[in-house]
């Protein structure tokens, strides 16, 4: 069975804090590795897709790396408007279709 | 180019009355799913539909809920008869096909309470 998890489930950092976020899965076959964004009352934000091991993606002060069995964000110099929960999700090669299977998500808190 | 829009953004129903959600996909695209966020819980598929037809429903509750994507119009998800275990945040996505590379976009959700 297609599985996500995430951790750690909250972290707390300071202004300038640099850390990582990981998402470790399981899956028949990986179709794709999504990141999205998630703030309060709000629908998700697409952040990165990854599709195969040793793939890397940069956006600003984030950086999505992928390995056979997990994938982390890496948050440099994080700024209050970082925060967030941040929700990794994967598709299935072998499903026909486009379902996504997401974790439970990491909430990010910066503090100034 | 505007986004996935859902609507209404808030719902209030009573338990057994219908709950009626409505997803509008970003223009351009044809592919649709619903996700539910459940209070203290991930992001969960419900459904996957094309125009006028149902892909993959493989995440919808077998009874009282139903969803359709008509030719015309925005995509609907019903939920008959409600119970205060239907409250929660529903979410739209839509993409422009499912070829590698096409990323499912978010509406803001809908968030039904039951009272």
């Amino acid at each position: 069975e297609d599985q996500v998890t995430q951790s750690p489930e909250a972290l707390r950092l300071q202004e300038g804090e640099s850390s990582s976020l990981n998402c470790s899965y399981t899956v028949s076959g990986l179709r794709g590795l999504f990141w999205y964004r998630q703030d309060p009352g709000k629908g998700p934000e697409f952040l990165f897709t990854l599709y195969s091991a040793g793939e890397e993606k940069e956006k600003e002060r984030l950086k999505a790396t992928l390995t056979k069995k997990e994938s982390f964000l890496h948050i440099t110099a994080p700024k209050p408007e970082d925060s967030a929960t941040y929700l990794c999700a994967v598709r299935d090669l072998y499903n026909q279709g486009g379902k996504l299977i997401f974790g439970q998500g990491t909430e990010l808190s910066v503090k100034p | 180019n505007a986004g996935v829009m859902q609507n209404p953004r808030h719902l209030v129903r009573r338990r057994g009355q219908e709950a009626r959600l409505r997803c509008s996909p970003m223009k351009g695209h044809s592919h649709v799913y619903w996700y539910r966020q459940l209070p203290e819980e991930g992001l969960k598929f419900m459904v996957y539909l094309q125009k006028e037809n149902i892909i993959d429903e493989s995440g919808m509750p077998k009874e009282r809920f139903s969803a359709e994507f008509p030719k015309e119009g925005p995509s609907i998800l019903r939920i008959q008869q409600v119970v205060r275990g239907d409250s929660a945040a529903y979410f739209c996505a839509s993409s422009p096909s499912l070829a590698k590379g096409d990323t499912q976009y978010f509406g803001p959700g809908t968030r039904l309470t039951v009272l």
